[in-house]
């Protein structure tokens, strides 16, 4: 069953902005991952972050997880025309080796 | 590394057609796979997750019959869509992790579009 709420459902912005995409789930967690897909192709892994851990970057990319709201967020700084895709947050839940994932969010990044 | 390729990247076909998709892990052993659905627009849903040497594990209102899975390597799954209708019209996309290595990220292929006419 799809667990993962995401938030906002689309958004657009200007090339150079930051982009911020948040993500809700319901049950205890190992991990959330984050995976970006354009369209028409699979997902590539973005990042992933463990539940013993509240915030992780790469590159451009910063996550952050706050397991007592079971909520976590997607931040792309200086975003590029590249950066279009839609983003999924995933939860691979406790005792299952499944991956749930959320609505997603379409980002478009206008030049 | 750990590449996943899905063949073929898409197929249009006849309604009652069976279609088999293919999943291979490339440079990794890969004991499960996943078979995920997207619809456009949507996200992913789980189908099943195939296991090498046993039967998959299907999602709940997945039938069995009507999309069949095959593990029998640990390089490979397949998928068969059976007697295909319009309704089973999708972008099916397989994932793979790597043997031994639990709790890391699972790798995608690039999806199979699948039009039944």
């Amino acid at each position: 069953s799809q667990q993962g709420e995401e938030d906002p459902q689309a958004l657009s912005i200007q090339e150079g902005e930051n982009a911020t995409m948040n993500c809700s789930y319901k049950t205890s967690i190992n991990n959330l991952q984050w995976y970006r897909q354009n369209s028409g192709r699979g997902l590539v892994h973005l990042i992933l972050i463990r539940s013993n851990e509240r915030e992780k970057h790469s590159g451009r990319l910063r996550v952050t997880l706050d397991t007592s709201k079971k909520s976590s967020s997607l931040l792309i700084t200086a975003s590029r025309a590249a950066d279009t895709a839609s983003y999924f947050c995933a939860t691979d839940e406790r005792g299952a080796q499944k991956l749930v994932f959320g609505q997603g969010t379409r980002l478009t990044i206008n030049p | 590394g750990a590449v996943v390729s899905q063949h073929p990247s898409w197929v249009i076909c006849k309604s009652g057609t069976s279609v088999k998709i293919e999943c291979r892990s490339l440079d990794f052993q890969a004991t499960t796979m996943f078979w995920y659905r997207q619809f456009p627009k949507q996200s992913l849903m789980l189908m099943a997750t195939s296991n090498e040497g046993s039967k998959a594990t299907y999602e709940q209102g997945v039938e069995k019959d009507k999309f069949l899975i095959n593990h029998a390597s640990l390089t490979l799954s397949t998928l068969t869509v059976t007697s295909a209708h319009p309704e089973d019209s999708s972008f099916y996309i397989c994932s793979a992790t790597q043997t031994g290595r639990p709790n890391q990220p699972q790798h995608f292929g690039d999806g199979t579009r699948l039009s039944i006419l």
